[in-house]
């Protein structure tokens, strides 16, 4: 069965604190993909980025930073530098392909605060 | 941003009484979804649709009914409301190309008294 567990329920950090989020999954499936969503206190749900298994390159936009390790089934997320407004719930979730439905099973979530 | 609307954005409802919830889309994507967020779970999948017509159901299906009669619209109907399914609802669409991510409606907060 597939699974995303994000076992941070809570952190807090300082502004300009590094903070890194982390992000293990479970699937038995060759071909799969990995998001993250921000969800900020309005309630939506932003993407932040999307990652095939075939592709296991870092990826840096801006302050943020994805590693992604299948050897650990790992795909974390760092702020670097962070802000209050990067208060959020963020969501790490695993899909199958877009062509085979493309469903998503989500982690718990993290809840970050940044204080100033 | 992606053209997916939902409604009613809040409602309160009482046990027992038949829900509606519409989720509307202009993107013309094939593949549609209700999630369900609650505190300690993130999202669950209710049920997902591959086109009109075409539905199926996901993790958390008992109780939910879903209907897709045009590609722009897909209804997630609770015959009977309990206060176990107030929470808060998201439709999500995506395409079936490779290239592209699932967009999420603003979600509708469904409270049952």
């Amino acid at each position: 069965a597939q699974k995303v567990t994000q076992a941070q329920t809570e952190i807090s950090v300082v502004e300009k604190e590094d903070v890194t989020l982390d992000c293990v999954y479970e699937t038995r499936d060759t071909t799969y993909y990995l998001f993250w969503y921000k969800q900020p206190p309005s309630g939506e749900l932003v993407f932040l980025i999307r990652r095939n298994s075939f592709d296991e390159q870092n990826e840096i936009s801006g302050r943020y930073s994805w590693n992604f390790q299948k050897s650990t089934s790992s795909f974390n997320f760092t702020i670097t530098a962070s802000q209050v407004v990067d208060s959020a719930v963020y969501f790490c979730a695993l899909s199958e392909p877009p062509n085979q439905g493309g469903k998503l099973i989500f982690g718990q979530g993290t809840e970050l605060s940044v204080k100033p | 941003d992606a053209g997916i609307t939902q409604s009613p954005r809040h409602k309160v409802t009482e046990t027992g009484t038949p829900v509606t919830l519409r989720c509307h889309q202009t993107e013309n994507h094939r593949y549609m979804y209700w999630y369900r967020q609650d505190p300690g779970h993130g999202l669950r999948l209710i049920h997902y649709s591959y086109g009109v017509k075409d539905t199926d159901k996901g993790e958390v299906s008992d109780g939910y009914s879903v209907s897709r009669s045009k590609t722009e619209d897909f209804l997630l109907t609770l015959e009977s409301a309990t206060s176990s399914q107030t929470s808060v609802y998201f439709c999500a669409i995506s395409s079936n190309r490779e290239s592209t991510e699932a967009f999420f409606g603003q979600g509708t907060r469904l409270t049952v008294v």
